[in-house]
């Protein structure tokens, strides 16, 4: 089975520090992103990666960044977090781009800034 | 931006009975998939359906698709303590990207 591990499970920060979510797969998947989860908002993406190196805007890019070294690694960057960042983290992979493929998911990290 | 629309937001039902939750989107699609989510975790896939089929099973899940409702609907049968999950469509954006909706919270009494 697919296994998608994220880093922390709970991470308290503070206003304006540096924060780093950290996301492995271990099944060579393509395609790797990162999203939000707030309360009656569904899932929100934010970030995702179709290839080493590669990275595309989601919906809410705004305050966060990513980096693609590995294949197997994809990480989500808060350059200064704020409050209004605290939230549900979810990181998925899928195997490949296409209509049906179906995505495999961390079991999230809940970030609370204070 | 949301496609699907799940319904209802919450369904509390007793151990055995059956669980219908819905959902509707809005443009149109290659497919449709449903997810679970226990509390605090990440989200599992259950059941993807294609456009051209109209219902689908898998184990205790039933899932149909009507296209020209724009709505499909999970139906959970015989539940069990651990179907208590919060249950997600999702939908095609752009660029194959997924498109969720807020959830029906499910939780099963004993």
């Amino acid at each position: 089975d697919v296994k998608v591990t994220q880093s922390s499970r709970y991470l308290v920060k503070r206003t304006g520090e540096k924060v780093f979510l950290e996301c492995v797969q271990d099944m060579d998947h393509e395609n790797m992103f990162w999203y939000r989860q707030d309360p009656g908002l569904g899932l929100r993406l934010i970030y995702f990666s179709y290839d080493v190196k590669m990275k595309e805007k989601g919906d809410i890019p705004e305050g966060y960044s990513v980096s693609r070294e590995k294949k197997e690694r994809f990480s989500l960057i808060l350059e200064s977090a704020s409050t209004n960042q605290t939230s549900m983290y979810l990181c998925a992979s899928s195997a490949s781009t296409g209509p049906n493929e179906k995505l495999f998911f961390g079991s999230g990290t809940q970030l609370s800034v204070l | 931006s949301q496609q699907g629309e799940e319904d209802p937001q919450a369904l509390s039902i007793q151990e055995g009975e059956n669980a219908t939750m819905n959902c509707s989107y809005k443009t149109s699609i290659n497919n449709l998939q449903w997810y679970r989510q226990n509390s605090g975790r990440g989200l599992v896939h259950l059941i993807l359906i294609r456009s051209n089929e109209r219902e689908k099973h898998s184990g205790r899940l039933r899932v149909t698709l009507d296209t020209s409702k724009k709505s499909s609907s999970l139906l959970i049968t015989a539940s069990r303590a651990a179907d208590t999950a919060s249950y997600f469509c999702a939908t095609e954006g752009s660029n194959y990207q997924l498109i969720w909706g807020a959830g029906t919270k499910l939780i099963i009494k004993p």
